[in-house]
């Protein structure tokens, strides 16, 4: 099993409407999860690091922690079309490493 | 700002040669890394290092190896360059164990 999985998408939603973006991971003692969103022929940009189960809201992005499930979601409220990218679930794996492991990304397109 | 600088935007290089991907970072970071990024595969990590002089080895070190003589710059080395090396290469660097900041990427084609 790869250590982070994602959703293959694309994901097409209308303006205006929420976006849902998955992520499952296998090691059970991560502790740090992050979600990058990259552009098009641009790097990956850090939006939203969490730690604990549960919530934490960043303006219209909400990322979701469930540890016991190794789940961490992307809730993106009220979509633009300028939020259309490719979003990359990030875990820094293994209780003490630095390592860094990213997801396939899941390719978002906003429609107008 | 941080800012990560890698040395060439393009490189085009021909099978065999060694090849040096340059990377810098001005933040006095501790830990630097480099991925490599390809369709339908997204970002795998070759190599990270934590600390001069210190590495180790990422998902996909085969073919590469890494120097880090001075904690600002860390580079990546293909000792004999092959065509499956043709990628997207991307340098990033961390400090606090959160936000990691990246390089603009290299593009290398090898013919």
């Amino acid at each position: 099993q790869k250590e982070v999985e994602q959703n293959s998408g694309p994901l097409s939603v209308p303006e205006g409407a929420i976006a849902s973006l998955n992520c499952t991971y296998s090691d059970r003692v991560s502790q740090s999860f992050f979600w990058y969103r990259q552009y098009s022929g641009k790097s990956p940009e850090l939006i939203m690091s969490i730690y604990s189960n549960g919530d934490k809201e960043d303006g219209r992005f909400t990322a979701q922690l469930n540890k016991a499930s190794q789940y961490v979601s992307l809730l993106i409220r009220d979509s633009q079309p300028s939020d259309s990218a490719t979003y990359l679930c990030a875990v820094r794996v293994g209780g003490g490493s630095e390592k860094l492991v990213f997801g396939k990304g899941t390719k978002l397109t906003v429609n107008p | 700002d941080v800012k990560v600088t890698q040395s060439s935007r393009y490189l085009v290089k021909r099978t065999g040669e060694k090849v040096f991907l340059e990377c810098v970072q001005d933040m006095d970071h501790e830990n630097m890394f480099w991925y490599r990024q390809d369709p339908g595969l997204g970002l795998r990590l070759i190599y990270f290092s934590y600390d001069v002089k210190m590495k180790e080895k990422g998902d996909i070190p085969e073919g590469y190896s890494v120097s880090r003589e001075k904690k600002e710059r860390f580079s990546l080395i293909l000792e004999s360059a092959s065509t499956n090396q043709t990628s997207m290469y991307l340098c990033a660097s961390s400090d606090n164990r959160d936000r990691v900041y990246f390089g603009a990427g290299t593009r290398l084609s090898v013919l």
